[in-house]
């Protein structure tokens, strides 16, 4: 299995702070690294999809980047709404495997 | 599409945990949906269960496999998990979802979870 490694595991930051998280594959995955949002009582969103493309409806501050190993994705300007944890997936081979979460949380 | 998750929410340990996703919209049949079992234990990580084609092929993770059977019913635009010999460890929000193939070749529509939890 590839296994993703998200870092850091908590983030604090505060509101209009540029947030920046990685993820890392264990092996290349080329750009088949997908991005998620979940909040605590909702479904994951996707925000990302092979690594930079922004799924619709998602606000432009969300991008990513990266191909092989690693990944990064960044809030340009963190807003209230964008406080959650974030997951990495990648969709290169089965089983799809997720990182292990990011937890963006109020400094 | 959307989805929507049913079934027991409360599964005795050593029994099956069954779960149906009912698909509403008209991609059911697409060629470009695989669809997914995912959970996430409280206070823990996303951990895909498997997946089934609309042909019937299912494909599961190995951490997973011996137990899980997962289903589909295209006259009902339906397709169901079943977790075999289940312990507390399977306690979990279980979400079905659908894997859009080429673009954006991820789980795109997810539906809005159900716990589920194994206690006697």
């Amino acid at each position: 299995d590839i296994q993703m490694t998200q870092s850091p595991s908590s983030l604090p930051a505060s509101v209009g702070d540029r947030v920046t998280i990685t993820c890392r594959a264990s092996q290349s995955i080329s750009s088949y690294l997908n991005w998620y949002q979940k909040k605590p009582g909702k479904a994951p969103k996707l925000l990302i999809y092979s690594a930079s493309s922004l799924q619709g409806g998602v606000p432009s501050r969300f991008s990513g980047s990266g191909s092989g190993t690693d990944f990064t994705l960044t809030i340009s300007s963190l807003q209230p709404e964008d406080f959650a944890t974030y997951y990495c997936l990648q969709s290169y081979t089965l089983p799809w495997t997720f990182g292990q979460g990011t937890k963006v949380e109020i400094k | 599409v959307q989805l929507q998750e049913s079934g027991p929410g409360l599964v005795k340990p050593s029994q099956t945990l069954s779960l149906t996703c009912t698909v509403s919209g008209d991609s059911f049949s697409s060629d470009n949906y695989y669809w997914s079992w995912i959970r996430q234990p409280a206070g823990e990580g996303l951990e895909w269960i498997g997946r089934i084609y609309k042909s019937g092929t299912a494909t599961y993770n190995p951490s997973l496999k011996s137990r899980v059977t997962i289903s589909i019913d295209t006259s009902k635009s339906q397709f169901s998990l079943k977790l075999s010999s289940v312990t507390a460890a399977d306690t979990a929000v279980y979400y079905c979802a659908s894997f859009t193939a080429l673009v954006p070749n991820a789980f795109d529509i997810w539906g809005q979870g159900t716990m589920v939890t194994v206690s006697s």
